[in-house]
């Protein structure tokens, strides 16, 4: 199975807005509303920031949300905080009940 | 609160069989799936593949030739084994739980275990 499409950075100032995009398939992100995004600092395990497209897990800051159109999905980080530096991963479910994960995209806050 | 400790051989030679186990501790070990994902250095993610209770399991079609995930739900563990390794699976290994009912993303991960293939 093909990795989904991420750009592999992305970059912002403090306070801005910044979209990371996730590219899939008709058979993974077009399908099913399974996609779930990732956040993961070096050297440490990722942590789930949202589930099933849109949907945020308690304790994850209202900033982030996610959102998909077509075999596109999106995770948009709004107020940009130096704190949000660090690798993006999208995943999504698919047709084979298998799961794929994005190549990953490193935010810079400027 | 659900903890995963994971352990198993760091080295090996090209050809050998990877082996790594992880332990569920802090939670109930049935009705869940458990699954095992890699992350070469630098790179990203790749999920390997899964196990439930029952021992159904799913596995990601590049290696599935080569990947078997048993469970031992005595013991409240999981395991990988990966055959024939080659330097490209060289990576950080986790293993990692979904949500109960769930499948499609990782609430619980542990902490990675560094396996290198080298000659």
């Amino acid at each position: 199975q093909s990795a989904l499409t991420q750009p592999a950075s992305v970059s912002g100032s403090p306070g801005q807005s910044i979209t990371i995009s996730c590219t899939g398939t008709s058979s993974d992100v077009g399908t099913y509303n399974y996609v779930s995004w990732y956040q993961q600092y070096p050297g440490k395990a990722p942590k789930f920031i949202i589930y099933d497209v849109n949907r945020r897990p308690s304790g994850v800051s209202n900033r982030f949300s996610g959102s998909k159109s077509g075999n596109t999905a999106s995770l948009t980080i709004s107020g940009l905080q130096a704190e949000d530096e660090a690798d993006y991963y999208c995943s999504s479910y698919t047709r084979n009940s298998t799961v794929v994960f994005g190549g990953g995209t490193k935010l810079t806050v400027l | 609160q659900v903890q995963l400790q994971q352990w198993g051989a760091g080295l090996l030679e090209p050809s050998e069989t990877l082996s790594l186990t992880c332990g569920v501790s802090g939670a109930s070990f049935s009705g869940y799936y458990w699954a095992w994902i890699r992350q070469p250095p630098g790179q990203g993610l790749e999920w390997i593949g899964d196990v439930n209770h029952n021992g159904t399991t799913n596995y990601n079609p590049s290696l599935k030739s080569r990947v078997t995930i048993s469970v031992d739900t005595s013991k409240s563990q999981f395991s990988l084994q990966l055959t024939s390794v080659t330097a490209a699976d060289t990576a950080l290994y986790y293993c990692a739980r979904p949500p109960l009912g769930r499948r499609s993303y990782m609430d619980v991960w542990g902490k990675g275990t560094t396996v290198t293939v080298s000659s």
